[in-house]
């Protein structure tokens, strides 16, 4: 079974531009899940889609954004790009999480570094 | 806001040595997980804990869930190299039904 594949793996852009990450999950999982990683904060949680549908969101500002297709492909968009912005964007996918406590194991990507200068 | 603290940041050791890896909180959750993640790559998840001290050991390393289910630790028994990476605790229960994870442990296991 192929694994979830992110792309691009890297990416260089400039502060103020826009950006959109691509994520593809394990087939027949539903759940998506993005989180950004830093040295700093760690891995944090940005959003949680299932059937198309974004079920839950982190604290993250607006310029966050994503969605899922049919398919369960999903991509994130970040807008106006800051130097803060600069990280690892780790796509994870599940069979889902509604209605349990205790959560499917996420299958993570290897991630994509984007480097905003 | 539920935070999981992990401790020690870094780790450095030698083969073969034993070592324990905590993870922390003041909040309750109802299952926690730990991953490893190495470099260029996703974390892998390792094991999934629910009930209240709860121990599972999956070949050298033994996880322990606490009995109020508010922290939980890893240990690692004769260490080898290739258990070097970042390992990180999640909690199930974030306030948007996500994961809350820690911000790992980085262990570094030399020859």
């Amino acid at each position: 079974k192929a694994g979830v594949t992110q792309t691009p793996r890297y990416l260089i852009k400039t502060r103020g531009q826009q950006v959109t990450l691509s994520c593809s999950p394990i087939s027949g999982h539903r759940s998506v899940s993005w989180y950004q990683q830093t040295p700093g904060q760690g891995l944090q949680f940005l959003f949680e889609y299932f059937s198309e549908t974004q079920r839950n969101k982190g604290n993250f500002p607006g310029r966050f954004s994503g969605r899922q297709f049919s398919n369960s492909r999903s991509e994130m968009n970040v807008s106006t790009l800051e130097l803060g912005d600069s990280a690892l964007y780790l796509c994870a996918s599940s069979w889902g999480t509604s209605g349990r406590t205790i959560p499917y194991e996420q299958y993570f990507g290897p991630g994509t570094r984007l480097t905003v200068t | 806001t539920q935070l999981l603290e992990q401790s020690p940041q870094f780790l450095s050791i030698q083969e073969g040595e034993n070592l324990t890896v905590y993870c922390n909180s003041s909040s309750v959750f109802s299952s926690l997980q730990w991953y490893r993640q190495e470099p260029g790559e996703g974390p892998v998840l390792l094991v999934t804990v629910v009930t209240g001290g709860e121990v599972k050991k999956l070949k050298r390393l033994t996880f322990q869930f606490g009995d109020a289910r508010k922290d939980s630790s890893l240990h690692i028994t004769a260490a080898q190299p290739g258990d070097t990476g970042l390992y990180l605790c999640a909690g199930a229960g974030g306030s948007q039904g996500n994961l809350i994870f820690g911000k790992g442990t980085k262990l570094s296991v030399k020859p």
